[in-house]
């Protein structure tokens, strides 16, 4: 019954080479999120989907590309990983775009680029 | 854009005391200051939220005050536990545009 589940939990990569990381949400969201979160902690948003449609992107490179292909699911593929890349990234959905939504967060995907 | 900015970012408090963090934005349009706790290891979860509509709200042990005039707003933990120990981020937005997060609490617990 988890609400918001992102695969892998652990991921432990070379420079230069490209991988996926995948997020599903089963509340019937209608906005999905990704977000950064450095070794300092700081949590930066990414991208946000809305009903499969791209609504926020962040000055992210163009290396990250978002994919939805239904509502429940945001994906997350990234090219030629930098080591500036390493750090914890964080699915999260909400109920709508705008407004005073609370985000519900998936258990994060600890990317570490060696 | 939206800045929020985040005090103090590491927190020690002896068990049963209170702790309070102090958030302050920038954009006077901001209606919606929720509080993330994330444990270590583990995803932020929301604990209270607060609308500029209201000035202050409160949960148990929890309460969050808004100052819209001043625009800071603050958490206050009383009677602080041990399982209270985590990082805190405040965070703001308005309308369509996006959460943004302050840099976060490092909140110690001492037993």
């Amino acid at each position: 019954d988890t609400a918001v589940s992102q695969t892998p939990k652990y991921l432990v990569t070379q420079m230069g080479n490209d991988k996926s990381i995948k997020c599903e949400q089963n509340l019937g969201h209608d906005t999905m999120y990704w977000y950064k979160q450095d070794s300092k902690k700081f949590l930066k948003i990414m991208f946000s989907y809305n009903n499969k449609e791209l609504i926020i992107n962040e000055t992210v490179p163009n290396r990250f590309s978002p994919k939805s292909p239904d509502k429940a699911h945001l994906n997350l593929h990234i090219n030629s990983l930098e080591l500036g890349d390493s750090a914890v990234y964080f699915c999260a959905s909400s109920q709508y775009h705008g407004g005073h939504n609370e985000q519900f967060f998936g258990p994060g995907t600890r990317l570490t680029v060696l | 854009g939206e800045n929020v900015e985040q005090h103090p970012s590491t927190l020690s408090v002896q068990e049963g005391d209170s702790a309070v963090i102090k958030c302050t934005y920038s954009d006077s349009a901001s209606n919606y200051f929720p509080w993330y706790k994330q444990e270590l290891g583990k995803r932020p979860q929301l604990i209270i939220d607060i609308r500029s509509n209201v000035g202050e709200k409160k949960d148990q042990r929890i309460a969050v005050t808004l100052n819209k005039t001043a625009k800071h707003f603050s958490l206050h933990i009383t009677e602080t536990q041990p399982e209270d120990s985590a990082v805190y981020f405040c965070a703001a937005k308005s309308g369509n545009t996006p959460l943004v997060f302050g840099k976060g609490t490092r909140l110690s617990v001492i037993a």
